[in-house]
């Protein structure tokens, strides 16, 4: 196991709502990146946060948007979802030094829009 | 552009010896790296390597480099049922902010 946590495991929501996941980093990590994959794809960068700022940014509209705590853990949040929405949302937590660059990941949360 | 590609499927028997290829785009990754994803869960870093490696041996993973053609490959010796899964490649762009990621190569091993 990586130490990375994400909450809820799974969530069913309905189009046009707003849902907020979250994500505990590994001790000792400072960045957070949120990753979709939808069914039978590789995970698409969605953002990163580091020392509480966005740090980077994939093709995804602003109704995504995030937040990461002093203790490193981050939140994703969606608004106005729509059913291609439906995924598995996956937080990576890593130490941005030098030029490692590990992520590790957490186990994800499954969300469904109907 | 970013594009890592990967072939979808591969099948072999226990024992026997599994590659999964992949290429990339990127030719100022420094590194690049090898995920594992099960059934319903998140994805496993399996090992990583240096750009200015060609080969590096992990127990039973064997990882071979050609930055010329661009190429990564993953071999797992002796596999077992266990390591039926998704593997991903992914190299690292953005100044290491993002890893782009294969579609995935889903391996299933059969008695």
């Amino acid at each position: 196991e990586t130490g990375v946590t994400q909450s809820p495991t799974h969530l069913i929501k309905t189009r046009g709502q707003q849902v907020t996941l979250r994500c505990s980093s590994q001790s000792g990590h400072n960045t957070v990146s949120w990753y979709q994959q939808a069914l039978g794809q590789g995970p698409q960068f969605i953002f990163q946060y580091y020392r509480e700022e966005e740090n980077g940014r994939g093709n995804f509209p602003p109704r995504f948007s995030g937040l990461q705590f002093p203790n490193y853990s981050s939140e994703l949040n969606v608004n106005a979802l729509e059913l291609d929405d439906s995924a598995l949302y996956l937080c990576a937590s890593s130490r941005t030094s030098g030029n490692s660059y590990e992520q590790y990941f957490g186990p994800g949360t499954r969300l469904t829009v109907t | 552009g970013e594009d890592v590609e990967q072939s979808l499927f591969l099948s072999v028997r226990e024992g026997d010896s599994s590659v999964i290829n992949c290429t990339y785009t990127d030719s100022s990754s420094t590194y690049l790296y090898w995920y594992k994803q099960e059934p319903g869960a998140g994805l496993q870093l399996l090992t990583y390597i240096f750009s200015n490696m060609d080969m590096k041996q992990d127990q039973r993973l064997t990882v071979l480099l050609n930055k010329k053609d661009k190429h990564l490959s993953l071999r797992i010796a002796d596999t077992q049922t266990g390591d039926s899964a998704i593997y991903f490649c992914a190299e690292p762009t953005q100044g290491f902010q993002k890893l782009v990621f294969g579609t995935g190569t889903r391996l299933l091993v059969s008695p």
